[in-house]
């Protein structure tokens, strides 16, 4: 199957500074990404869907300006968490759809965040 | 909207029993159904998927799930649990134009010797 690569696996980053999730499809090319996030034991909310060379688009209650999204290639998307702050402290996951497979979508492995 | 229910937040199986997770979903056309499963720390591993067709699927690891439309339903066996499958297990519904995904809850699983 199609490979969804999360880079970092974790991050441990101090209160007020900004962390960058990169996430890649590695043999396909994926039109469309996703990113979640996960509370501890809780479920994964959707964040934003975004589009290779357009805006991303956010779900309701997400801050578009704290949860910077950027797709600019059909490989790589970028979840950019600016002046975190311990509560953004989660797991975060990506996942891509490819249009060869419009069906169904691949899961990175997930970032965990720390914030301190 | 489209929403997924996990009623059950944590089951304990012995290893060996039968396992069945329940899933119930609302959505206004025919869903994209799917089981993940997600090892602690790790990310989601797809079991199994249901597009149309026959609705008993089977997925691996020896996971199989039904979908009945009457029930709103898509629940995940197995005649035989292993202590490795020990994990959170989740249900998402998808929309059939793209690959947003909605998760349910999730229902971790513990497995006794």
């Amino acid at each position: 199957g199609a490979v969804v690569s999360q880079h970092p696996s974790w991050v441990i980053c101090k209160s007020g500074t900004s962390v960058k999730i990169e996430c890649r499809s590695l043999d396909f090319q994926a039109t469309t990404m996703f990113w979640y996030r996960q509370f501890p034991k809780q479920s994964l909310m959707l964040m934003a869907t975004s589009n290779e060379g357009s805006k991303a688009t956010y779900e309701q209650g997400v801050e578009k300006d704290k949860f910077l999204i950027n797709h600019a290639s059909l490989t790589l998307s970028t979840l950019t968490v600016t002046s975190a702050h311990p509560e953004d402290s989660s797991f975060y996951i990506c996942s891509a759809s490819s249009p060869t497979v419009n069906t169904e979508a691949f899961f990175g492995q997930g970032t965990r965040l720390t914030v301190v | 909207a489209q929403s997924v229910t996990q009623p059950d937040i944590h089951i304990t199986v012995s290893e060996g029993a039968s396992l069945e997770l329940r899933c119930n979903y609302s959505y206004g056309a025919t869903p994209y159904l799917f089981w993940y499963v997600q090892s602690p720390g790790q990310g989601l591993q797809l079991l199994l998927k249901y597009f149309s067709g026959d609705t008993l699927v089977q997925g691996i690891k020896g996971f199989e799930a039904e979908f009945k439309r009457s029930q709103s339903s898509f629940n995940l066996r197995k005649p035989s649990v292993h202590w490795s499958d020990a994990a959170e297990y989740f249900c998402a519904v998808g929309r059939r134009t793209g690959n947003q995904f909605y998760f349910g809850t999730g229902t971790s699983l513990t497995v006794i010797p």
